[in-house]
C-alpha cells in the first residue's frame, strides 16, 4: 500500500482565493482525519469522518473551511476564501476503527 | 476536554545517553496512547501504540510506559543516536461516538549530538 496520499505537497495562493486540499486514505481504513499544524498551536484536529460520515467538525475554525468525503477513497478540505492566517501544514490521516493512525506527508499551504 | 502536555519542549543530549520523554494527560478515561516521531518538513510516523489495558510497549531501543490512573506516559530511548534527532509527539485516543479521536501534545524536540 502506498500509504495516505495527499496533494498537492505545496500550495502558494493569494489571499481571497479558493484552496482545495486532497487526500486518499489507505484502502480498507474506515476513519479519516484532517489536522492542521502550526508553530503556535501545534497539531489541531479539524474534522474526522467515520465510514465517510462527518463525526466531529468542532475543530473547523470558521465557515470558510469545509470538508467532504464523497467515497471511502477520497476526501477534500476546502478553504474559501483563504486568508494569510490559514498558512500551515495540513495533514490527513486514516485508521481502521481503533487501530493506530497513518499520516500523510502533509500539504504546506502559504497564503500571501 | 482532554489536554495533553509534554515536558520538556526541547532536549539536547550527547550520543549514547538514554532519552526520557514525558507526557501527561488530564482525562484518564483513554482508549489508547500513541507515540509519534516527526522529522522536519515530514509527516508523523507511529512508533508505539499502547492500549489502555497495557502498561508498556517495547520496540527495539524504544520503550513506552503508561500509568492511566496518574495520567502519565513515558517514552524511553536507549543509547541515543544522532538519527534519533526529531520531534516526538504523544497522542491520547478517546472513543467518541464512532472512531478514535486523538489529542496531541505539543511535542518534545530532541537533538542528539555526535
Amino acid at each position: 500500500d502506498a500509504g495516505v496520499i495527499q496533494s498537492p505537497r505545496h500550495e502558494v495562493t493569494e489571499m481571497g482565493q479558493e484552496v482545495t486540499l486532497r487526500c486518499k486514505p489507505i484502502s480498507g481504513h474506515n476513519s479519516l482525519f484532517w489536522y492542521r499544524q502550526t508553530m503556535m498551536r501545534g497539531l489541531e484536529l479539524l474534522i474526522y469522518f467515520n465510514n465517510n460520515v462527518p463525526i466531529d467538525d468542532s475543530g473547523m475554525p470558521e465557515d470558510r473551511f469545509s470538508a467532504k468525503m464523497p467515497n471511502a477513497s477520497f476526501s477534500t478540505l476546502k478553504i474559501q476564501p483563504s486568508e494569510p492566517r490559514d498558512s500551515a501544514v495540513y495533514f490527513c490521516a486514516s485508521s481502521l476503527r481503533f487501530v493506530g493512525y497513518t499520516f500523510g506527508s502533509g500539504t504546506r499551504l502559504t497564503v500571501v | 476536554k482532554q489536554e495533553v502536555t509534554q515536558i520538556p519542549a526541547a532536549l539536547s543530549v550527547p550520543e549514547g545517553e538514554n532519552l526520557v520523554l514525558n507526557c501527561s494527560f488530564t482525562d484518564s478515561a483513554i482508549y489508547n496512547l500513541q507515540w509519534f516521531r516527526q522529522d522536519p518538513g515530514k509527516g508523523l510516523t507511529s512508533l508505539l501504540l499502547i492500549q489502555s489495558s497495557q502498561r508498556e510497549q517495547t520496540s527495539g531501543r524504544l520503550n513506552a510506559s503508561l500509568d492511566k490512573s496518574s495520567g502519565r506516559s513515558t517514552l524511553y530511548i536507549a543509547a541515543s543516536q544522532p538519527g534519533d534527532s526529531a520531534t516526538y509527539l504523544c497522542a491520547v485516543g478517546m472513543i467518541k461516538a464512532a472512531g478514535n479521536k486523538l489529542t496531541f501534545g505539543g511535542g518534545t524536540r530532541v537533538l542528539v549530538k555526535p
